[in-house]
């Protein structure tokens, strides 16, 4: 079975600062890596989605590598503002349709 | 273009209750998932449908069953509710079955069982 972590579980930093979250995965049959922001109490907003044959993917500030070797992949924020905390998940569907989700970054960024 | 919905946006429940949830899957979108999330977790994938057959599932025991209708929109049915049920529960909708698409989340519906 999949298992997704992420670390650190929470992060606060101050505005205008980049940041890296990360995600680790035991299993490499994946078929891609996506990542997820959750703001309290709501649904899931898509960010961020890297097939299993890229390394990198890129939204505006946005930032998310794959290494399936080593089962990594880290979400790069730059310039952080207030609007970015949030819980951000990543989540990878392996080939038998489940989708495994870590247990999410709570990032805050300080005005 | 419509978003997933989900319906109601909060419940309350006794143990023992049954009930059932509703998602409507994005426009032109044949697949669906559900999902639970406890509180400080993350989403735990239920089960999945894809053209109204079941397409996989999670480490659910029986008494969490769904349907998909031939407009995609989707049904999670729990019975016999424990207080453990308690969580968000989230669908989200894609366009195809394989897991290679981006999924596409509604806002939950949040079931508190007492």
């Amino acid at each position: 079975k999949q298992e997704v972590t992420q670390i650190p579980a929470a992060l606060s930093v101050p505005e205008g600062e980049n940041l890296v979250l990360n995600c680790s995965f035991t299993d490499s049959a994946i078929y891609n890596l996506q990542w997820f922001r959750q703001d309290p109490g709501k649904g899931l907003t898509s960010l961020l989605l890297i097939q299993s044959s890229q390394r990198e993917q890129t939204s505006g500030r946005l930032n998310a590598s794959l290494d399936k070797s080593s089962g990594r992949s880290t979400l790069y924020i730059a310039a952080s503002q207030p609007g970015d905390s949030a819980t951000y998940l990543c989540a990878a569907p392996n080939t038998g349709n489940q989708f495994y989700f870590g247990t999410g970054t709570s990032l805050t960024v300080i005005p | 273009e419509t978003g997933v919905t989900q319906s109601p946006t909060h419940l309350i429940k006794t143990r023992g209750q049954q009930v059932t949830l509703r998602c409507s899957s994005q426009s032109g979108h044949n697949t669906v998932s559900w999902y639970q999330q406890a509180l400080g977790q993350g989403p735990q994938f239920i089960f999945q449908y894809y053209r109204e057959e079941e397409n996989g599932r999670g480490n659910f025991p029986p008494r969490f069953s769904g349907l998909q209708f031939p407009n995609y929109s989707s049904e999670l049915n729990v019975n016999a509710l424990e207080l453990d049920d308690s969580a968000l529960y989230l669908c989200a909708s894609s366009l195809g079955g394989s897991g290679a698409e981006t999924q596409y989340f509604g806002p939950g519906t949040r079931l508190l069982v007492l």
